[in-house]
């Protein structure tokens, strides 16, 4: 069936570069796309969020970027920081539902 | 704390028992959603609420789990007669009436022995 995947299971960054972890989805009906952090022990913390409607959308010291064309979902983290080693998730909202579709993950570990 | 708080954070059970968890959402939320995350896994919808109206309910919701928001603000899932494959993290979260933004609380560890 149709769920929301990623490239990489893990990614080692050196501390200070910037880290870019990907998703693809294969379900052209969502509409809402965000971006979770997840600590060890922890419930999933929200990121970054962004629409269908936009193409990239920015915080601080993260940026979502959507490719609709490709169904490619990416997080670049600016200046990658030792706090931000966790479990990283991207989950989408197919219009008309509340319900969120998680993919596996990405683990970040920052090597210091 | 004005978060998403969730009660009990880890309940040990043995296999047959009932567990009953409660979710108290963000105050001004309309909507309440219940998900469950296995090791490794990503999170997984159960169901969700709006106001005291439960709107969708996943698959995986078999007829031993039973979740309630009487009144429209804090939420409880019940598991009756646990089993072992029951053992997971349940996560609660709760986001505004557009449903963007759904923020989680910490969750409940649930071990079924």
């Amino acid at each position: 069936g149709e769920s929301v995947g990623l490239h990489l299971p893990t990614l080692s960054v050196q501390e200070g570069d910037n880290s870019i972890i990907n998703c693809a989805y294969s379900n052209s009906a969502s509409d809402y796309f965000i971006w979770y952090k997840q600590e060890s022990g922890k419930g999933p913390q929200f990121i970054i969020d962004i629409r269908s409607n936009m193409d990239k959308r920015q915080g601080q010291r993260v940026t979502v970027l959507l490719n609709k064309t490709v169904k490619h979902l990416s997080l670049q983290i600016a200046a990658t920081q030792p706090g931000d080693s966790a479990v990283y998730f991207c989950a989408e909202r197919r219009a008309g539902s509340y319900q969120l579709t998680f993919g596996k993950g990405t683990k970040l570990s920052v090597i210091p | 704390d004005t978060g998403v708080s969730q009660d009990p954070r880890h309940k040990i059970t043995k296999r047959g028992q009932n567990v009953t968890f409660r979710c108290d959402p963000i105050s001004e939320h309309n909507r309440l959603y219940w998900y469950r995350q296995t090791l490794g896994q990503g999170p997984e919808f159960l169901t969700y609420f709006q106001n005291e109206a439960q709107l969708e309910k996943s698959r995986l919701l078999s007829d031993r789990f039973s979740a309630e928001r009487p009144k429209g603000s804090f939420s409880t899932l019940e598991i009756q007669r646990t089993e072992q494959g029951d053992s997971a993290m349940y996560l609660c979260a709760s986001s505004s009436i557009s449903g963007e933004g759904q923020f989680f609380g910490p969750g409940t560890r649930l071990t079924v022995l």
